[in-house]
């Protein structure tokens, strides 16, 4: 596709529930990232993927999140037993690479609101 | 560590009259540094980037920004604000291909750009 896909854009859950959030990069960008915005605040790093190298999970909060991707294809950030502290966005990007000159574009988000 | 500061949380102009959003970085090497919009309720808009060349670089929208080496900033500018400008503001600086190319954010910075 021409940008970032991500889905579902909005999910209200009850907590304690497991939800699964799905990005779609823009097609041939081999890196794929995870990152978090809390209401009012930047930016927090989740998870990263470079092809089909071993992802940089550093940035995970707890062993309730996990993220997979499918090649160079799909990636699914899955949250189990949801918190209310994991309201939040959810913001996917993708980059030709990892090279620090390529731009990283990002999706619009899928808002989460556990109840 | 390689991390980035935004010193203003709100900046207000009026519209017509220049703006700058404030930039500062710590990095070791050479600094990849990019600007970040996000409208509300949307996720981010990359505006532009500087790896290196001219230190003044120009982007999206009409906005530029100056990399000053000696003074670390990368300053976001723009001559003749627009209401339509009024969003949150990221700077950020993107790390090493060995440390997986993410981005590192400032904890932005809220333009308001009043008629």
């Amino acid at each position: 596709g021409a940008g970032v896909s991500q889905s579902p854009s909005n999910k209200v859950t009850e907590k304690g529930k497991d939800v699964e959030l799905r990005c779609d990069p823009i097609s041939g960008h081999t890196a794929l990232y995870w990152y978090r915005q809390r209401l009012g605040q930047g930016l927090e790093f989740l998870i990263y993927f470079q092809g089909n190298s071993a992802p940089d999970k550093s940035g995970l909060p707890s062993d309730r999140f996990s993220a997979e991707r499918t090649g160079e294809s799909v990636s699914t950030l899955t949250i189990q037993r949801t918190q209310q502290e994991d309201s939040a966005v959810y913001l996917c990007a993708s980059s030709l690479g990892p090279a620090s000159g390529n731009t990283i574009y990002f999706g619009e988000g899928s808002w989460l609101t556990v109840v | 560590a390689q991390s980035v500061a935004q010193p203003e949380d709100q900046v207000n102009v009026a519209e017509g009259n220049p703006l700058t959003v404030k930039c500062t970085y710590s990095v070791s090497g050479n600094p990849y540094l990019f600007w970040y919009v996000q409208y509300p309720n949307r996720g981010l808009q990359f505006l532009l980037k500087y790896i290196t060349g001219d230190n003044l670089v120009k982007g999206s929208y009409g906005f530029e920004a100056e990399f000053n080496k000696s003074q670390t900033s990368f300053h976001l500018k723009k001559p003749s604000a627009l209401v339509s400008d009024s969003a949150l503001y990221f700077c950020a600086v993107r790390v090493g291909y060995n440390q997986g190319g993410k981005l590192i954010f400032g904890q932005g910075t809220e333009l308001s750009v009043k008629p």
